[in-house]
C-alpha cells in the first residue's frame, strides 16, 4: 500500500481483556517496528522485525505482550490480560532495511492506534 | 548501549524567533541520526537525516541539523520559527549493535507563542 496501514485507530477495552493490534506495512519494507508512545513520553521501542531474522523482543514490557508477522508483511501486536497501564498509542513503522545504506532506517509511520484500558 | 538523549522536555519561543533542539548520542563509531516531527493528531514525519559527509544536514520545512562528533551531539536548527511548528520533535539513532533497530529520544514538545 501506499502507507503503512493501522487497525483498528481507537480500542477500549476492559482490564484483563486481550486485544489485537493490527499493522499492514509498506509493500516490500523488509523492517517493521512496533512503538508505543504514553501521554507525555517519548517512544518506547517495543518489538522489531528484519526480513527472516528472529525479531528483537528486547522492548517488550512484560510476558502479557507478543507479536508476530505473518509472511514478511502484516505484523499483529497481542496484549493479553490487559492492564490500565496498557493504555497508550500504538505505532507501527516499516522501512526498506534495516541494515545500512542511503535510504535504510528512514521510518514510515502509522497514524497509530490508541488502546484505552478502563 | 546506544542511547539518545533530548535534554529539554518542553521549549517556547516567540514566532519569527530562532530554534535550537538539543540531541545528544552515545554511539562509538559514526552514528545514523534522525530527527522527526509529530504534529497534534498526525503520525510522525521525517525531517533529516545524517549517515555520513557534510555534517549539516538540511531537511524539510526549513530546518537544518549539524553533527558534531566531539560533542556528541545532533542539534536541530531553525531561523525563523513560524507558528505551524508547535509540535513534538524527536531525535533518533540507529543502534547497530543492537540489531539496527532505531532507539528514539523522550522528545522535546514546542510550543510558539505569538
Amino acid at each position: 500500500g501506499a502507507g503503512v496501514s493501522q487497525s483498528p485507530s481507537n480500542k477500549v477495552t476492559e482490564k484483563g481483556k486481550d486485544v489485537e493490534l493490527r499493522c499492514d506495512p509498506i509493500s516490500g519494507h523488509t523492517a517493521l517496528y512496533w512503538y508505543r508512545q504514553s501521554l507525555g513520553q517519548g517512544l518506547e521501542f517495543l518489538i522489531y522485525f528484519q526480513g527472516n531474522s528472529a525479531p528483537d523482543k528486547s522492548g517488550l514490557p512484560s510476558d502479557r505482550f507478543s507479536a508476530e508477522r505473518t509472511g514478511g508483511s502484516v505484523s499483529t501486536l497481542t496484549i493479553q490480560r490487559t492492564q490500565q497501564e496498557d493504555s497508550a498509542v500504538y505505532l507501527c513503522a516499516s522501512s526498506s532495511s534495516g541494515t545500512g545504506g542511503f535510504g535504510a532506517n528512514v521510518l514510515t509511520f502509522g497514524a497509530g492506534s490508541r488502546l484505552t484500558v478502563l | 548501549a546506544q542511547s539518545v538523549t533530548q535534554p529539554d522536555i518542553h521549549i517556547t519561543v516567540s514566532e519569527g524567533a530562532s530554534l535550537e533542539l538539543r540531541c545528544n548520542y552515545s554511539y562509538g563509531a559514526t552514528p545514523y541520526l534522525f530527527w522527526y516531527v509529530q504534529s497534534p493528531g498526525q503520525g510522525l514525519q521525517l525531517l533529516l537525516k545524517y549517515f555520513s559527509g557534510d555534517t549539516l544536514v538540511q531537511g524539510i520545512k526549513g530546518f537544518e541539523a549539524e553533527f558534531k562528533r566531539s560533542q556528541s551531539s545532533f542539534n536541530l536548527r531553525k531561523p525563523s520559527v513560524h507558528w505551524s511548528d508547535a509540535a513534538e520533535y524527536f531525535c533518533a539513532v540507529v543502534a547497530y549493535n543492537q540489531g539496527g533497530k532505531l532507539i528514539f529520544g523522550q522528545g522535546t514538545e514546542l510550543s510558539v507563542k505569538p
